[in-house]
This record gives structure tokens, C-alpha cells and sequence, in this order.
């Protein structure tokens, strides 16, 4: 089945630098790869999605990239703000198929 | 998208007891999950919740323990039975939606 490895475990930046964080997975028939924000106390919350047929996509100062080549795809903060602060997983899926395999989760700290 | 709540938000048990766990969502998706997440950990997959049929679990889950239903689209239920200290997680349900799922806020239980 599919791996999904996510790293770093945790990343703390100062406020206004950007973050990356990166995942890389085994199963080249993925072509899914949401990536989910989980605050204290509350469910993951889809933040931003990518499809196998495009290489990048943004979302105001947020960024996922997606290297099918080598099956990994990364999630970039720009002019990080506090409360970007959270537990981020990304996963990957197919489309049409039920599973989900997610990452073991960053955990980010934007230092003011 | 798809708006997805949870009832209740926690709850501290005796060991030995059941609690059941309802999940609505305000669309008809087309698939509803149950995850468990340990305290830190990633997202494990209990089962896929299936309409008017038994539910599809993951290895090391089974029904006995974990009975689900879902009557219709738009609700399902989970049911921790006779519980012990081990089973203190939190429960998420999530949605299906084309291809991306929507998460509940989470239902946090503690076994005492």
C-alpha cells in the first residue's frame, strides 16, 4: 500500500518568514494530495489541494508543489503570521478511491 | 465543501461502558470515515461508514468493538464499546466529497 513520509516533525520559524514542509510517497498511482491544517483543540481543515496533472498551485501565501517524478510534493507559508501556528498533514489518495494515507504531521510555530 | 459536526465533543468514561458517537453532515457526500488520532500521532482509519450496509473496517478494528451505522447519507454513528483506558483518543468523522474529505471538529473521550 501507499507511505506517506512527512518532514520535519516540527519547524518554528519568525514571524514573516516563509515555511516548508515536505512529503514525499511511494505509490506512483496517487495522483491526490490535500494538505490539512489542525489547530489545538479542533479537526484538520483542508487548506489547500493538488491534482497529479498540475505541478503547482497557489492559494494567496500558500503554495503546494508536486514532483511526480520523484513522488514528492511540498506546502510553502509565505510571510508566515502567528496564527498560521498548527499541526499540518498532508496525504495522498487517488482520485475515486476511498483511502486516504496521511503524513505523521509537522507541527509549526510562527515566533513572533 | 461540506460542513460536518459531531456530537459529543468529549466526554470522560467509566471503563467497561459504551459511548456512541454521532457525526451530520450538511451535504449528501458520498463517503463518511471514522478516524482515531492519539494524542500527537497522525490520523489511523477506523472504517468507511457504508449507507445501509456494514461498515468496512481497517485491520486491526473490528465491529464487535467498533459498530457503525449509517442510515442515511448524511449521518452516521460510531460506538466505542466496553471500553478501557487504551481507547482514550480523539474520534474524528470526515465526509467524501469528489475527491477530498471535509473533517468533523472531533470528539475527545477519556477512559478512566
Amino acid at each position: 500500500g501507499e507511505n506517506v513520509e512527512q518532514h520535519p516533525s516540527t519547524l518554528s520559524v519568525q514571524e514573516g518568514d516563509s515555511a516548508v514542509i515536505k512529503c514525499t510517497y511511494s505509490d506512483s498511482a496517487s495522483n491526490y494530495f490535500p494538505w490539512y491544517k489542525q489547530e489545538l483543540g479542533k479537526g484538520p481543515q483542508l487548506i489547500i489541494d493538488i491534482r497529479s496533472n498540475v505541478g503547482e498551485k497557489k492559494d494567496q501565501r500558500i503554495a503546494v508543489t508536486l514532483n511526480k517524478t520523484a513522488k514528492h510534493f511540498s506546502l510553502h507559508i509565505t510571510e508566515t503570521q502567528p496564527e498560521d501556528s498548527a499541526v499540518y498533514f498532508c496525504a495522498a489518495s487517488m482520485v475515486g478511491g476511498n483511502q486516504f494515507y496521511f503524513g505523521t504531521g509537522t507541527s509549526l510555530t510562527v515566533i513572533p | 465543501s461540506a460542513v460536518i459536526s459531531q456530537k459529543p465533543s468529549r466526554d470522560i468514561c467509566q471503563r467497561g461502558t459504551s459511548l456512541t458517537i454521532q457525526c451530520q453532515v450538511d451535504s449528501q457526500v458520498t463517503m463518511m470515515f471514522w478516524y482515531r488520532q492519539q494524542p500527537g500521532q497522525s490520523l489511523t482509519l477506523i472504517a468507511t461508514a457504508n449507507q445501509g450496509s456494514e461498515a468496512t473496517y481497517e485491520s486491526g478494528f473490528v465491529i464487535d468493538k467498533f459498530p457503525i451505522s449509517r442510515p442515511n447519507l448524511t449521518f452516521s454513528t460510531l460506538t466505542v464499546s466496553n471500553m478501557s483506558p487504551e481507547d482514550s483518543s480523539i474520534y474524528l468523522c470526515s465526509g467524501g466529497l469528489q475527491e477530498t474529505q471535509y473533517f468533523g471538529p472531533g470528539t475527545r473521550l477519556l477512559v478512566l
